[in-house]
């Protein structure tokens, strides 16, 4: 079965301090990973996706299958980064769906 | 602009009143989606859409109906409401070959009392 692990329920790190949510897998496919943020009051928008490597706002996240793992790191945390962020899973094979994680809530304090 | 809108954004209701959550996106996606989102549970999947007239059951379907009559609508039916129905609730779509990047509405927060 797909399932999706965030162990952290909320993470409070100092402004200026590396940062990295934690995000685990369980997938019998070949896993395509995503992370999403919602800022205070504002809708989820997707942040970045494993497939194309890149660095949104600083964040990168690195597919690690050996260890079904897709972490989410920042080197420098700046109070704006302050949100719910929420790792998922696109599951395949006849139904596509967005297989959610139950988020990891962070503070980046001054 | 591109968007998809949620009405009511609140509501507060009491248990056994049927109500109905509209949502409705502008970007001719096939794909549409509820969500619920708890503390510590989450967004879980309620019901999904791949195209007009076929809606398929997600996480937690339970005390929840859609339709999907026409492209842009995807309303979401609470035939009779119950308190642990009381959740924020959010419509999201996508185009059918990136479900991965789906465009959430602005979240409806039900209170059943």
């Amino acid at each position: 079965a797909q399932r999706v692990t965030q162990p952290e329920k909320l993470l409070s790190v100092f402004k200026g301090a590396p940062v990295e949510l934690k995000c685990n897998y369980s997938y019998s496919g070949s896993p395509e990973l995503f992370w999403y943020v919602q800022y205070s009051r504002q809708r989820l928008q997707l942040l970045l996706r494993h497939i194309s490597r890149e660095s949104i706002k600083g964040f990168t996240a690195d597919l690690n299958k050996g260890e079904t793992s897709f972490h989410l790191k920042k080197p420098f945390a700046q109070e704006e980064d302050s949100a719910m962020y929420y790792c998922a899973l696109l599951t395949q094979g006849g139904s596509e769906k967005l297989v959610f994680g139950k988020g990891t809530k962070l503070t980046v304090n001054p | 602009e591109a968007q998809v809108t949620q009405n009511p954004r609140y509501l507060i209701t009491v248990t056994g009143k049927k109500l109905t959550v509209t949502c409705s996106q502008n970007m001719n996606h096939e794909y549409m989606s509820w969500y619920r989102q708890d503390p510590g549970l989450g967004l879980r999947q309620i019901y999904y859409s791949m195209n007009v007239e076929v809606t398929d059951k997600g996480d937690v379907p339970e005390g929840y109906k859609v339709s999907r009559k026409e492209k842009r609508n995807f309303p979401l039916i609470l035939e009779s409401p119950s308190p642990n129905q009381t959740s924020l609730y959010f419509c999201a779509s996508s185009s059918r070959l990136a479900v991965n990047e789906q465009f959430f509405g602005p979240g409806t927060r039900l209170t059943v009392l």
